[in-house]
């Protein structure tokens, strides 16, 4: 159990598109969803968290309008990068946790590969 | 406020050899402790926790770790590495009241050497 499907797991597009990525958990109603940025050799970058039918929270220096979340149900999170450019580029990655007071792992997608050319 | 150190951020093992990969962990309050995997241009793979149960985890792939709070220590063990062992691994953690929110380390990269 606690699969967690992200989409498309690559993406090369041009300056200024915009670029819409995908998180599902599959198997289990996620009350919480991150989005996370991890540039090479490096640790995983928090960028926000969304609580379903919630405003998403974001960490400080991360552009929310640059960076759109929208957690529309338990099972679905999306993140929009408006207006890429090349220093976009970089590895997203998600995970979705179950409710409770604590303890609850966070269960990953596979990533998303965004190169902006 | 959380954090955590994950010592060495290279460590190398021969095939068959003990995997030992250190986390230490500080934190105000008590701590859920978390290790993942991640292979290249992959998520990370949840290896096992602690929530404060059994201080001695078992997880998957032979892999387990013990809550040492008086060492604020969470140290990865498995007794006999394997080449599909290689991969980088992350120590993590979080509280009650933190929303599942997780505080990483900087990773060890294990590599398995014949």
């Amino acid at each position: 159990g606690a699969v967690v499907s992200q989409h498309p797991s690559r993406v090369i597009c041009k300056s200024g598109t915009s670029v819409k990525i995908e998180c599902r958990s599959l198997d289990f109603q996620a009350t919480t969803m991150f989005w996370y940025r991890q540039f090479p050799k490096q640790s995983l970058m928090l960028m926000a968290t969304s609580n379903e039918g919630s405003k998403a929270t974001y960490e400080q220096g991360v552009e929310k309008d640059k960076f759109l979340i929208n957690h529309a149900s338990l099972t679905l999170s999306t993140l929009t990068v408006t207006s890429a450019h090349p220093e976009d580029s970089s590895f997203y990655i998600c995970s979705a946790s179950r409710g409770g007071q604590g303890g609850q792992p966070q269960h990953f997608g596979d990533g998303t590969r965004l190169s902006i050319l | 406020a959380q954090s955590v150190t994950q010592l060495g951020s290279h460590v190398s093992v021969s095939e068959g050899a003990l995997v030992l990969l250190r986390c230490n962990y500080s934190s105000s309050v008590p701590p859920y402790l978390f290790w993942y995997v991640q292979y290249p241009n992959q998520g990370l793979q949840l290896l096992l926790k602690y929530t404060s149960a059994a201080t001695l985890v078992k997880g998957i792939n032979g892999f387990e770790a013990e809550f040492k709070k008086s060492e604020t220590s969470f140290h990865l063990t498995k007794p006999s590495a394997h080449m599909s062992d290689a991969a980088e691994y992350f120590c993590a953690v979080s509280y009650t009241g933190g929303g599942n929110k997780l505080t990483f380390g900087t990773g060890t990269q294990l590599k398995v050497e014949l």
